[in-house]
């Protein structure tokens, strides 16, 4: 089955440091990958469509330049939060389609960012 | 119009009991409505989709039942087991160049007592 895979897992950083968490797409190639913000014992919410090979589309609310996104090829987005803060600290989740049809999604395990 | 709205947000059910959770929307050009299971720490995971053109799909112990005119659906979780446990989120995509963009009910955390 389709399997996406997403590293790290957790990452504690310092407030004003970069954070990079990437997707993987291991066993099928997605043109299209989703990044997806949740906060405890709360819903998901998309953040931002990733588009192989041109710019992401974003979420009204999510600031383009703190939340860079990058596709550059068929299995690999990568999410890359900016000057980090503690409000951004959250459980970032990816997810990819196309096996099974263009809305079938399949979700990667999550990255617990946490900022000091 | 975009939104989907699920309840209720907690359930408590004894094993071997049903569990149900409802989801509404609004927005009539979504077609393609999954349930999402996910534990503590964890992506979620689909359990079950269903299109509009059926009124009801059936896989295991979990079915879907869903009304196009009421612009209803509902999961059924049958002979509920303490590993069904999580939190459940339904959602809603469509077609065209939205699709694959899921939009998530709130979720429902879900206890199955032994």
């Amino acid at each position: 089955g389709a399997v996406v895979s997403q590293h790290p897992s957790w990452v504690i950083c310092k407030s004003g440091t970069s954070v990079k968490i990437e997707c993987r797409s291991l066993d099928f190639q997605a043109t299209t990958m989703f990044w997806y913000r949740q906060f405890p014992k709360q819903s998901l919410m998309l953040m931002a469509t990733s588009n192989e090979g041109s710019k992401a589309t974003y979420e009204q609310g999510v600031e383009k330049d703190k939340f860079l996104i990058n596709h550059a090829s068929l299995t690999l987005s990568t999410l890359t939060v900016t000057s980090a803060h503690p409000e951004d600290s959250s459980f970032y989740i990816c997810s990819a389609g196309g096996v099974g049809g263009a809305n079938v999604l399949t979700f990667g395990a999550g990255s617990r960012l946490t900022v000091l | 119009q975009q939104q989907v709205k699920q309840s209720p947000q907690s359930l408590i059910v004894q094993k071997g009991g049903i569990s149900i959770i409802n989801c509404a929307y609004e927005n009539t050009a979504f077609d393609y409505f999954p349930w999402y299971q996910q534990f503590p720490g964890k992506g979620p995971a689909l359990l079950i989709a269903i299109r509009p053109d059926v009124s009801e799909k059936k896989e295991g112990r979990f079915t879907i039942s869903f009304n196009k005119s009421a612009k209803q659906f509902s999961l059924h979780i049958m002979d509920s087991q303490p590993g069904d446990s999580a939190t459940y989120f339904c959602a809603a995509s469509m077609a065209g160049s939205n699709t694959g963009k899921l939009i998530f009910g709130q979720g429902t955390t879900l206890q199955v007592k032994p």
